[in-house]
């Protein structure tokens, strides 16, 4: 398996844009997790979805982003209008059901830069 | 809200020397505990998991876990350069769910 593939890897865009990341996790993992990355705030949860239902979406930080998992191997995160404060390293995992010590495999990331 | 807690470092070691990460959580109830390397503009790769109070090895690396005092860490026998990278501690709640809780990762420099 190729793992999880995320595109594009790299994205600049101005300020006001739509942005949509993409994400095909591994197949038969039922799990499937966006998170994002800065210096200042670490890795965060943005969404996680489970058999292509959206679980905990808490992590959202506002109406401007958004997620969807129309079936088992696509999902997209959508910011619109993107803003400079969204620049970071987007990550997409996923995972099978499993016992508790089930890994999160994580693609390579897309690093956004909003200008 | 569930906190993850490390040490930003960086920590630096001598090569052979021995590494000690560590990281505290918030959430009692939390249920299993992952260590993720991150090299340099790379993604997270998973070293160790543990979800027994006490230590599991694995090769050079060691887990422990004390679930009483919220602490768990990575010991990183005779560290190598290839060694330095960036250690995220994970935590997953549990309660069937899936999703971890990291850390904002300690970064371990291994000084030939």
């Amino acid at each position: 398996d190729a793992g999880v593939i995320q595109s594009p890897r790299h994205e600049v865009t101005e300020m006001g844009q739509e942005v949509t990341l993409r994400c095909k996790p591994i197949s038969g993992h039922n799990s499937l997790f966006w998170y994002r990355q800065t210096m200042m705030r670490g890795l965060e949860l943005l969404i996680y979805f489970n058999n292509n239902v959206p679980i905990d979406d808490s992590g959202m930080p506002e109406d401007r982003f958004s997620a969807k998992m129309p079936n088992a191997s696509f999902s997209t995160l959508k910011i619109q209008p993107s803003e400079p404060r969204d620049s970071a390293v987007y990550f997409c995992a996923s995972s099978p059901d499993g016992p508790m010590n089930t890994e999160a495999f994580f693609g390579q990331g897309t690093r956004l830069t909003v200008v | 809200q569930k906190e993850v807690e490390q040490n930003s470092g960086p920590l630096s070691v001598p090569e052979g020397a021995i590494a000690s990460l560590n990281c505290t959580y918030s959430d009692r109830g939390s249920q299993s505990f992952f260590w993720y390397r991150q090299y340099s503009g790379k993604s997270p790769e998973l070293i160790m998991f543990i979800y027994s109070n006490g230590d599991k090895e694995d090769g050079r690396f060691t887990a422990q876990l004390n679930k009483a005092s919220q602490y768990v860490s990575l010991l990183i026998r005779d560290s190598q350069p290839s060694d330095s990278a960036t250690y995220l501690c994970a935590v997953n709640s549990g309660a069937g769910s899936y999703q971890l809780t990291f850390g904002k990762g300690t970064k371990l420099s291994v000084i030939p």
